[in-house]
């Protein structure tokens, strides 16, 4: 079975610094990852997905994630944040034979601070 | 074009009392899943469905029953709920079940507390 791991339950952060989400996964077949991201008081939304092909992964907000098959990881990063910025992010894997049923990590709290 | 609509978004139960989630979605989606939020614990599955008919337990079955008349609707229902289930419940759905790179389109949660 799959299994997600988001290395920091809390990222703290300041404005228009860089920032880095750490996800890692394990699976004895192909995977499909996603980030999704929790604003407060809302569900969640797509933010990028790493199906096949480049393994950096633009996505919406100016976030990006690189896909790195040796190391089994898929980080998600932005060059400069923005107090908006602040939220929960997922990192999410789907195998096939499963209806790509997502597997959830534990979530990241993003906080930036002016 | 609501997308997925999830009621109640608050609800105050006791210990035993049953009661149903109500999902809906007007996408014409085969796949709709629920998932439970807790604190530290990301999100867990509880059950899917894949079409109308057709339903499967995910990784937290228990204390739950779901059923899948119309494509529209995926209600999930509590039996007899206990603080366990106190938790933020999501609604989400997709459009086909056999792609992978179909998002998950999520309700705006059920925020639910047993007393």
């Amino acid at each position: 079975a799959q299994s997600v791991t988001q290395l920091d339950s809390q990222v703290p952060v300041f404005e228009e610094a860089p920032v880095e989400l750490r996800c890692n996964y394990s699976s004895s077949v192909s995977v499909y990852l996603f980030w999704y991201v929790q604003y407060p008081n809302q569900g969640l939304q797509l933010l990028l997905k790493y199906l096949s092909g480049s393994t950096l992964v633009k996505g919406i907000n100016g976030f990006e994630a690189e896909f790195n098959k040796s190391q089994t990881s898929f980080h998600l990063r932005k060059p400069s944040v923005h107090i908006s910025d602040t939220a929960e992010y997922f990192c999410a894997v789907s195998v096939g034979g499963s209806n790509y049923k997502l597997t959830f990590g534990k979530g990241t709290l993003l906080t930036v601070n002016p | 074009n609501a997308g997925v609509t999830q009621t109640p978004k608050f609800q105050v139960l006791k210990t035993g009392q049953s009661m149903t989630l109500q999902c809906a979605q007007d996408m014409n989606h085969e796949y709709m899943s629920w998932y439970r939020q807790d604190p530290g614990m990301g999100l867990r599955l509880i059950h899917y469905s894949v079409g109308a008919g057709i339903t499967d337990q995910g990784e937290v079955p228990n204390g739950y029953n779901v059923s899948r008349s119309t494509t529209e609707d995926f209600p999930l229902r509590l039996l007899s709920a206990a603080p366990s289930q106190t938790s933020v419940y999501f609604c989400a759905s997709r459009r086909r079940v056999r792609v992978p790179n179909e998002k998950l389109f999520f309700g705006s949660g059920t925020q639910l507390s047993v007393l």
